[in-house]
Formats: structure tokens, C-alpha cells, sequence
């Protein structure tokens, strides 16, 4: 089993619309969870955090985490051409040694908005 | 300033070559990361820096050699690399407590001929 998993799309769905993008992760002492948006060609941008169960919304961004489930999961309401671009899910446990953090990803959901 | 750099953008090295990628970050983060990408893959940790303290190596072959001067800079020296070692390189930067969120350099393209 891999330590994150996201579903590999691609996702297509047209402007205007909700894009649901799932998460799930193995370690249950994960502590942090993140989402990441990476253009074609660009580096990761951090777009969500996420520390403790529920909801956090940002704009048109919302991100949900249920630890029992062991599930992160991102909403992006009002899709729009712009937000087309690979969906990092990554999740961070402090490494063995204990003296820094590890972050791990998932192999990304590729989104399409569809004008 | 929330802005971490890296140079140069681009690099082509022969197999014989030593040459070295610098990351940069004034956001006062105490730990420091590089990161291997290759093409439709998610980002791969290489070497994590906390203090200025390696802490993490990721099993990383000896040809890539990492280096924290001080706590704002992060260098990556290459030398006799293999073609399959062709990659985007990332640097990132976070606080050590926290959220840890961390933030991406827009990377290194490293073709090795």
C-alpha cells in the first residue's frame, strides 16, 4: 500500500462547476496535511493546510480531513480554466531520526476545466 | 519576503562535469530541503536540513552532495552524474515548528548529456 494515495484522474470538469480531488494516507500519526497546485513546467504552490478534523475553506478552496478515515480531501468550487494543473496531495510525520519533518506526496491528480 | 530561489534555471552538465545548484530563502525557516522531480511524477525527497544539520538523507548516491552554509542558503553539488539523474531539482524551505508548511523554489532543469 502506498503512504498516499490520491485517485490518478485525469479529472475534467466543465468552468463553473465543483472539482472534488481525494486523499488517503496510510501512517495514522500523520500530523499535517497539504495540498499543492503545480502548473506544467512550474514548481509546487502550497494553496491549503489542514492540522485537525473538519472543514477549512480559503476563496473557492475547501479542505477536509477526517483522521479516523485516514482521508484529506479538496473542493474547488466555481472551477475555472486557471485551475487546471496537477493536484499534489502531501501528507508531513516527523522523520525517524525526530529532528525534522517528512513530507510525503501522493502521485497527483491531473484537473481539466473545461471552458 | 516569502519568495525562496534557486539558480541557475536551467543547467546542461556532461557526465564529467561538477557543477552546483543553489537555493536561497529569507523567510527566516530554520530547515531546508531538496527535492528530485521527474517528469509526471510527484516530488521525491532527497536531503533535509534542520539548523543547518543534515538530518535526512533519502539513500541519495554520493555524486550529489549536499551543503548548508548558513541558514538562508542551500547548495547541491553534482558531479559524474548519469543521464537518468535528468530532473527538475526543487529546494524548499519551513519553519522547524508548527505547521511546517513548506515552500517551493521555482527549481533547477538539469539535463545531463
Amino acid at each position: 500500500q502506498k503512504e498516499v494515495e490520491q485517485n490518478s484522474g485525469p479529472l475534467s470538469v466543465p468552468e463553473g462547476a465543483i472539482a472534488s480531488l481525494n486523499c488517503t494516507y496510510s501512517d495514522r500519526v500523520s500530523q499535517s496535511f497539504f495540498w499543492y497546485r503545480q502548473y506544467s513546467g512550474k514548481s509546487p504552490e502550497l494553496i491549503m493546510s489542514i492540522y485537525s478534523n473538519g472543514d477549512k475553506e480559503d476563496g473557492r478552496f475547501t479542505a477536509q480531513l477526517n483522521k479516523a478515515s485516514q482521508y484529506v480531501s479538496l473542493l474547488i468550487r466555481d472551477s475555472q480554466p486557471s485551475d487546471s494543473a496537477t493536484y499534489l496531495c502531501a501528507v508531513s510525520r516527523v522523520a525517524p531520526s525526530g529532528s525534522a519533518r517528512q513530507l510525503t506526496f501522493g502521485s497527483g491528480t491531473q484537473l481539466t476545466v473545461l471552458p | 519576503d516569502t519568495e525562496v530561489t534557486q539558480t541557475p534555471k536551467h543547467l546542461v552538465m556532461g557526465m564529467t562535469n561538477k557543477k552546483s545548484l543553489k537555493c536561497e530563502q529569507h523567510m527566516g525557516h530554520r530547515a531546508m530541503y531538496w527535492y528530485k522531480q521527474k517528469a509526471k511524477k510527484p516530488p521525491e525527497l532527497m536531503f533535509v536540513y534542520s539548523y543547518e544539520k543534515l538530518s535526512i538523507n533519502e539513500s541519495v548516491p554520493s555524486r550529489f552532495s549536499p551543503e548548508c552554509p548558513n541558514s538562508s542558503l542551500l547548495n547541491l553539488h553534482l558531479h559524474a552524474l548519469q543521464p537518468e539523474d535528468s530532473a527538475l531539482y526543487l529546494c524548499a524551505s519551513s519553519q522547524v515548528q508548527g505547521g511546517f508548511e513548506q515552500f517551493f523554489g521555482p527549481g533547477t532543469r538539469l539535463t545531463v548529456l
